[in-house]
Formats: structure tokens, sequence, C-alpha cells
């Protein structure tokens, strides 16, 4: 079944710094998912993204189906964009029908 | 508003004592799922249903139960709660195919099992 890698696994920067942030996949991209898990272990949507180019103020997401990843930018973080982020892709694993997801990049944004 | 609700939100139980926790969608889909998240494991698949009355076992089904008697409401049951349930769960929904729609999440539901 689908493999989701994600890197870097850890990022500490000061605030008002620029991030990406990458998810690798094993197998073709169908419907990607980026998410924000926040520090009260809520997932919240940021992106549905299966290709090109979406923005949605100081974030955007880009995926490359053909070449099996997808970038994730925060542009000039903030405080609030610590947490930890996950990219997901739907797959069939031994017959269960679930979002594969990677093991998550850990954004820490120092004042 | 679109949206899957989870309750309660945080659970502190002991060991045997019958729990469920309830999860309820609003948008009229299909497949609904349970995931827990523990640290170093990531996000693992409890149950899913693809329909009223149609369940199926996930990556870590044991010691759970799940029913789908109504569209709407997706609940997980534990009928002897243990330790190793200490964890984050997260209900999830979806329209089929998942390989076309978005899957959304719950707040989670934070348990622990003393």
């Amino acid at each position: 079944g689908i493999q989701v890698e994600q890197s870097p696994p850890d990022l500490i920067l000061q605030e008002g710094a620029n991030s990406t942030l990458r998810c690798n996949f094993s197998d073709s991209v169908n419907n990607l998912q980026w998410f924000h898990q926040n520090p009260w272990g809520q997932l919240i949507n940021l992106f549905y993204i299966p290709s090109g180019t979406k923005q949605n103020g100081r974030l955007s997401a880009t995926t490359v189906a053909t070449e099996r990843y997808s970038l994730l930018y925060i542009s000039s973080s903030q405080t609030t964009d610590s947490g930890v982020y996950f990219c997901a892709e739907p797959g069939i694993i031994q017959g269960a029908q679930k979002l594969v997801f990677g093991q998550g990049t850990r954004l820490t944004i120092n004042p | 508003e679109a949206q899957v609700t989870q309750n309660p939100r945080y659970l502190i139980t002991v060991t045997g004592k019958k729990l469920t926790v309830t999860c309820s969608q609003n948008m009229n889909h299909e497949y609904m799922s349970w995931y827990r998240q523990d640290p170093g494991l990531g996000l693992r698949q409890i149950y899913y249903s693809m329909n009223v009355e149609v369940t199926d076992k996930g990556d870590v089904p044991e010691g759970y139960k799940v029913s789908r008697k109504e569209k709407r409401n997706f609940p997980l049951i534990l009928e002897s709660p243990s330790p190793n349930q200490t964890s984050l769960y997260f209900c999830a929904s979806s329209w089929l195919p998942l390989a076309k729609n978005i899957q959304y999440f719950g707040a989670g539901t934070r348990l622990s099992v003393l």
C-alpha cells in the first residue's frame, strides 16, 4: 500500500521566517490533504490539493502528482503556526480504506 | 455548518468500566472512521464504515467495538478499557469514493484509562 514520508521531522524557526515542509508518496497522488495539529490536539484541515497550487493567506501548498510529492509553504511564521503538520492520502491497506498519514513535521516558532 | 462532533472531549476512567465515545456528522457522509493517535506511532485506524450496517476492521481493532445503525452516528465502544487504550481518538467522515473527497475530522477525544 501507499507510504507517506514527511521531511523534516522537526523544524525550529524564529518568528517571521519562512518554511517549506515536504511530503513524498510511494504511489500515485489522488486526494492529498494537509493538516495542522494544534497544541490542543485538534486536526485542522489546511488544504485539499490533489494537484496544482493553492494559497490561503500566509500558507500555500503545491502538489506535483506526476512526481509524487507535495510542499507546504508557510511565510512570515507566527508563534500560532507552531504544532505538527501532517499530509495524508487515501489508500487501501490490507483491504481497509483509510487516510494514510505521514509521521508529521513538528514546527516550533520562537518569538 | 459542516461538522463532525465527538463527545466527550476529555475522559478519565478506570480499567474495566465500559465507555462509549460518540461521533456524529451532519454532512450525510457514507464513510466514517475512527483513528487513535499515540506518540511515535502516528494515527492508526481502528474501525471504519462504508455505510449503515457496514463496518470493517482497521489496523488496531482489538478491544474496540463500533456500530452504524444510522448514517450520521458512529459510536466507539470500549467494553473493558485497559491502560493501553489511553490515547487521543479522532472520528472522521467523508463522501465516497475516498480518492475524490475530503475527510473531515472531529476535534478529538483525549482518553485516560487508569
